[in-house]
């Protein structure tokens, strides 16, 4: 079975600080992974995904994860906080002919300090 | 391109009430799926329709839960009765095949808030 684990489920951070939210996901067989980002009162969407092509992937808005098999993370990151990322962010994982099911983990909330 | 289309927005409801929630998917779609995000927790999946077939309902609660999809175009999701634990963000999300998640223009809408009291 999949699971995907957010350690934190709220991070707070300073504009133009580093962003880091962590990532972990379980799966027996090589997953496919994603980062879906959701503003208060609106559905999901997609910031980047990893589908076993480069092991570092960007994403929209400056956002990038990179995927660690032997860790097994696939943790977000992006250099510089702007106000406009505090949302709550959900890494999700896709098993290969899973017909597209996603499995999400709890979500992590970012909060950006003037 | 339109996006994927939820109504209502929010419902609030008693216990032991019913409720239906619509769904229009991005036009030329040919996968549906419904979501439960309960507060604090990442979303769910409840059912995933291919064209006017059901894929996977295992995590539907067939007793209170039921869906369809007329004609491989617009769904519904109906819960009765509901209960207190029922309360929570019902997505509705669509793509154009069963390729990878998150690939292909898979787009969710802004879903409907439910409550229950």
């Amino acid at each position: 079975a999949q699971s995907v684990t957010q350690l934190g489920s709220h991070v707070s951070v300073s504009e133009g600080a580093l962003v880091l939210l962590r990532c972990n996901y379980s799966s027996s067989v090589p997953p496919y992974l994603f980062w879906y980002v959701q503003y208060p009162n609106q559905g999901l969407q997609l910031l980047l995904k990893y589908t076993s092509a480069a092991t570092l992937v960007k994403g929209i808005n400056g956002f990038e994860a990179e995927f660690k098999k032997s860790e097994t993370s696939f943790h977000l990151t992006k250099p510089s906080a702007h106000m406009s990322d505090a949302a709550e962010y959900f890494c999700a994982v896709s098993v290969r002919g899973s017909q597209g099911n996603l499995i999400f983990g709890k979500g992590t909330k970012l909060s950006v300090k003037p | 391109e339109a996006g994927v289309a939820q109504s209502p927005r929010y419902k609030i409801i008693e216990k032991r009430q019913s409720v239906a929630f619509w769904c229009n998917p991005i036009s030329g779609h040919a996968t549906l799926y419904w979501y439960q995000q309960i507060l604090g927790q990442g979303p769910k999946l409840l059912i995933q329709f291919q064209n006017n077939g059901v894929v996977d309902d295992s995590q539907l609660p067939k007793d209170r839960f039921s869906a369809e999809r007329l004609k491989g175009v617009d769904s519904t999701l109906k819960i009765q009765p509901a209960k207190l634990e029922d309360s929570a963000v019902y997505l509705c999300a669509s793509s154009p095949g069963t390729g990878i998640a998150g690939d292909r223009g898979y787009t969710f809408g802004s879903g409907t808030r439910l409550t229950v009291v």
